[in-house]
C-alpha cells in the first residue's frame, strides 16, 4: 500500500542555517507530492506540491524536486528563520492523501 | 475568511457520551475528507466525500464513528459512546476535483476540532 517515511525530528538549526528534511515514498500508481506545515494549535497549510516526475515544487523559500528513481521528495531552504519553526508533513495523493508522521523543526535565534 | 470551517475548535465529553462535529468546506469545493491526528503524528484517514457521495471509509474506523454530507456541503462527524482512545484532533479538509485534475489538487484543511474524553 502507498506509504510515507520522513525524517524524525526535532530538528535543531541557528536562524540562516540550511534546512534538508528527508521523505521518502512508496506508491502504487503515480502520485502528487506535497509538504504541508503545521504551527502549534492549528491545521495543515499547504507549503509546496509537484504533481510529475522532476517536478520542482517552490514557496516561500523551501523547495522540494520530485524524485521518481529515488522515490523521494526531500524538503530543503537555503536560510531559516526563526518563524520557519513548526512541524513540516510530507504526503502524497492518489485518491486520498497519505501522511508521514512530521518532522518538528526549531530554528534558534 | 472563506476557508475550511470546523466546529467546535474544542470539545471536552465524559466517556459514554455521544459527539457531533461539524465541517463547511470551502464553498465550491466537491470533496471532503476526513482525517484524525493523535499527539506527533501525522493525519491517519478517516473517510471521504465526492458531493454527497461517501466514496472510502477506513477499515481502522469502527462501527460507532459516522459521517454524513447530506446536501454536498457541510458535513458533520459523529462519534457515538465515546472513548478515551478517541481523544485527538479532528481535521477537515476540503479540494476541487475536475475532469483531468485527479489526484493532483491540493487539499486546504480547517484548524481542527480537539477532543477530549475524560
Amino acid at each position: 500500500g502507498d506509504s510515507v517515511t520522513q525524517m524524525e525530528g526535532p530538528v535543531t538549526l541557528s536562524e540562516e542555517a540550511f534546512l534538508t528534511i528527508n521523505c521518502t515514498y512508496t506508491a502504487t500508481g503515480y502520485p502528487s507530492l506535497f509538504w504541508y506545515v503545521q504551527y502549534p494549535g492549528e491545521g495543515l497549510q499547504l507549503l509546496l506540491k509537484a504533481t510529475k516526475a522532476d517536478d520542482k515544487g517552490s514557496n516561500k523559500g523551501f523547495e522540494a524536486t520530485y524524485r521518481k528513481e529515488t522515490t523521494s521528495f526531500h524538503l530543503e531552504k537555503g536560510s531559516v528563520q526563526v518563524s520557519d519553526s513548526a512541524v513540516y508533513f510530507c504526503a502524497l495523493r492518489e485518491e486520498k492523501f497519505y501522511f508521514g508522521s512530521g518532522t518538528k523543526l526549531n530554528v534558534k535565534p | 475568511d472563506t476557508g475550511v470551517s470546523q466546529n467546535p475548535r474544542h470539545k471536552i465529553t465524559k466517556r459514554g457520551q455521544n459527539v457531533t462535529f461539524r465541517c463547511d468546506p470551502i464553498s465550491e469545493h466537491n470533496r471532503l475528507y476526513w482525517y484524525r491526528q493523535t499527539l506527533g503524528q501525522g493525519p491517519e484517514f478517516l473517510t471521504y466525500f465526492q458531493n454527497e457521495a461517501q466514496l472510502e471509509k477506513s477499515r481502522l474506523l469502527s462501527d460507532r464513528f459516522s459521517a454524513e454530507r447530506p446536501k454536498g456541503s457541510f458535513s458533520t462527524l459523529e462519534i457515538q459512546r465515546t472513548e478515551q482512545g478517541d481523544s485527538a484532533m479532528y481535521l477537515c479538509a476540503s479540494s476541487l476535483e475536475y475532469a483531468g485534475s485527479f489526484g493532483r489538487t491540493e487539499a486546504f484543511f480547517g484548524q481542527g476540532t480537539r477532543l477530549t474524553v475524560v
